[in-house]
């Protein structure tokens, strides 16, 4: 079974700084991966997604995110850091085998002070 | 607006009561999922749809669940007797057929059981 795992529950950056938000995966085929984001109260944006094609996967809002099969890893990050960054961040991968569900992680909430 | 749609946003109810969800999505997705969504978690698979057939449901969906999509577009999750544990975030996502695909979500709707 597919699983991500993302490492923090709690990120705090300065605003300017960089984000680094953490995710490991777990798949036993060639993964296709997700990071989304969550304001309160609202439903998931999808910020960018790997699906084998370039490793390193650019998306909305200047984040990017490295896909790194030696490590199984596929950490988000952005340079600078933007007070509207602040949000919940979720990391996942779908479930190929199951039809294409989506399988998540159980986020990392972002803070980004003054 | 061309998204998934969820209604209502809110509900508040009384336990013992029952309620029920709508989810319309994108018009040419022929895959439709729930998820739920419970503070501070990410969301929890619940079941999937491809065009009018129930493929899945997760062990989380007990008996007092229940979720249709009887013409293939829009579906509806109910939930019987609610319970204060059911209070949550019921998130509709839907998906069009393919391999290379991401899930878009709805706003969701938050369910308080009182």
């Amino acid at each position: 079974a597919q699983s991500v795992t993302q490492l923090g529950s709690h990120v705090s950056v300065s605003e300017g700084a960089l984000v680094l938000l953490r995710c490991n995966y777990s798949s036993s085929v060639p993964p296709y991966l997700f990071w989304y984001v969550q304001y309160p109260n609202q439903g998931l944006q999808l910020l960018l997604k790997y699906t084998s094609a370039a490793t390193l996967v650019k998306g909305i809002n200047g984040f990017e995110a490295e896909f790194k099969k030696s490590e199984t890893s596929f950490h988000l990050t952005k340079p600078s850091a933007h007070m509207s960054d602040a949000a919940e961040y979720f990391c996942a991968v779908s479930d190929q085998a199951g039809g294409f569900k989506t399988i998540f992680g159980a986020g990392t909430r972002l803070f980004v002070k003054a | 607006d061309t998204g998934v749609s969820q209604n209502p946003r809110h509900k508040i109810t009384k336990r013992g009561q029952n309620v029920t969800f709508r989810c319309d999505p994108i018009s040419e997705h022929n895959r439709l999922y729930w998820y739920r969504q419970t503070l501070g978690q990410g969301p929890e698979f619940l079941t999937y749809f491809q065009n009018e057939a129930q493929l899945e449901k997760s062990r989380l969906l007990s008996d007092r669940f229940s979720a249709e999509r009887p013409k293939g577009s829009f579906s509806t999750l109910e939930i019987q007797r609610t319970e204060q544990g059911d209070s949550a975030m019921y998130l509709c996502a839907s998906s069009p057929t393919g391999v290379n695909t991401e899930a878009f979500f709805g706003q969701g709707t938050r369910l308080t059981v009182v």
